[in-house]
């Protein structure tokens, strides 16, 4: 079954500084990976969404993901951090076997410093 | 449009007593989602359907737990007997399918005393 793994529970950026959020998926190419954004005390939202063929996604919020099939990795990046995006981040995949729910990751908690 | 309404928002319950959450999924969504997050285990799938139809419960946790979907855009989890360690947030989520984009509720927020 395909996961993913987030490395990094918690990171600590300053405002204006770039955002790297890694998450590496476990096996074979998914057909789709995403990346779900959670603000305190609501719900996940999508931020972006890879599907097969565009290596680099571009989100909302000036998020942007890059698919690297040799890296097995689809890491998420900001150039520019606010204040706004303190939340916790997660990477989820189809589990594989034609399921069409979501496996998660564990989540970053992206903390933003003055 | 209207996203996916989940209620109650928060409860607290007393050991031992029923919970009803439930659950209205995005209208034309075929599949429905039940998932839990807590700070030990992360955000877990515990059962999803796919037209009105249970496809995989192997997450929910033990039979004090049940998922009913009685029609398209009705769903409900109970926990009966509640027990302390079910405390957590409960999400209710929809996809229409095609491409696994699945739309989350604001989570319904339980805790058992």
């Amino acid at each position: 079954a395909q996961s993913v793994t987030q490395l990094g529970s918690h990171v600590s950026v300053s405002e204006g500084a770039l955002v790297l959020l890694r998450c590496n998926y476990s096996s074979s190419v998914p057909p789709y990976l995403f990346w779900y954004v959670q603000y305190p005390n609501q719900g996940l939202q999508l931020l972006l969404k890879y599907t097969t063929g565009a290596t680099l996604v571009k989100g909302i919020n000036g998020f942007e993901a890059e698919f690297k099939k040799s890296e097995t990795s689809f890491h998420l990046t900001k150039p520019s951090a606010h204040m706004s995006d303190a939340a916790e981040y997660f990477c989820a995949v189809p589990p594989g076997g034609g399921g069409n729910n979501l496996t998660f990751g564990k989540g970053t908690q992206l903390k933003l410093e003055l | 449009d209207a996203g996916v309404i989940q209620s109650p928002r928060h409860e607290v319950t007393e050991m031992g007593q029923e919970v009803t959450l439930r659950c209205k999924p995005i209208s034309g969504h075929d599949y429905l989602f039940w998932y839990r997050q807590t700070m030990m285990r992360g955000l877990e799938l515990l059962i999803y359907f796919n037209n009105n139809v249970p496809i995989d419960d192997s997450g929910m946790p033990e039979d004090r737990f049940s998922a009913k979907m009685p029609n398209a855009s009705f769903s409900t989890l109970k926990i009966q007997p509640s027990e302390p360690r079910d405390s957590a947030v409960y999400f209710c989520a929809s996809s229409p399918g095609s491409g696994n984009t699945i739309y989350f509720g604001e989570g319904s927020w339980l805790t058992v005393v």
